[in-house]
């Protein structure tokens, strides 16, 4: 197993434009998680599924952001209409949480998104 | 609601000395864990040192090695023998009960030759 993996790596698009980005955890992790990241700050908790349940979203998470693990496998995370203020790096990371106890993460590289 | 604090914007040190990164935490948890994390210019966070709130013991992992004070809510991390691969910015984070991250703003730290 290669890690975390996020594509793509950056992606530009214009205002009002809809944008999505993929991360495929690390496949025996049941827990995956999207934080963002803007320039000069730690990563920001967004979201969090245990398989393809939806556990908890932010209130950084407005209503133009949709996130979904079809099958608990890969996930995805759609912007719609982006906004400048968009603009960071959104982190993926997954865990193992067998029996509540939490083992550590595993982040992926990230994809930085530039909102013109 | 759980906060965590890096005063030290940036830091600088000399190749082979050592470095201390500053971390405060809040939290009315008594169960959790402490990071301390690595981002490159790659933007891999990658795990440097993990603690467990519960152990009185501090971690180590090779060069690196973290002073942590539970009642002082504080979790500092040093750098032995600093070589330049260790330049990057260093997040120190906070993981309690709700299985989500807490990170500091971060320092970045500059290694000189």
């Amino acid at each position: 197993d290669t890690g975390v993996s996020q594509n793509p790596r950056h992606k530009i698009t214009k205002r009002g434009q809809n944008v999505t980005f993929r991360c495929d955890p690390i496949s025996e992790h049941n827990r995956l998680y999207w934080y963002r990241q803007t320039l000069g700050q730690g990563p920001e908790f967004l979201t969090y599924f245990q398989n393809e349940a939806q556990l908890e979203k932010s209130r950084l998470l407005s209503d133009r952001f949709s996130a979904e693990r079809p099958k608990g496998s890969f996930s995805t995370l759609e912007i719609q209409r982006t906004e400048q203020g968009d603009s960071a790096m959104y982190l993926c990371a997954s865990s193992l949480v067998p029996g509540g106890t939490n083992y550590g993460y595993t982040f992926g590289s990230g994809t930085r998104l530039t909102v013109v | 609601a759980q906060t965590v604090t890096q005063s030290q914007p940036e830091m600088s040190v000399q190749e082979a000395e050592t470095v201390t990164l500053s971390c405060t935490y809040d939290t009315s948890e008594s169960d959790y864990y402490l990071f301390w994390y690595k981002q490159p210019p790659s933007r891999q966070m990658i795990l440097v040192i993990r603690q467990e709130a519960y152990k009185q013991q501090n971690a180590t992992e090779n060069r690196f090695s973290v002073n942590f004070q539970k009642a002082a809510k504080s979790f500092s991390l040093k750098i032995s023998d600093s070589q330049l691969g260790d330049a990057a910015m260093y997040f120190c984070a906070y993981l309690g009960n709700f299985n989500k991250f807490y990170f500091g703003s971060g320092t970045k730290l500059n290694v000189k030759p």
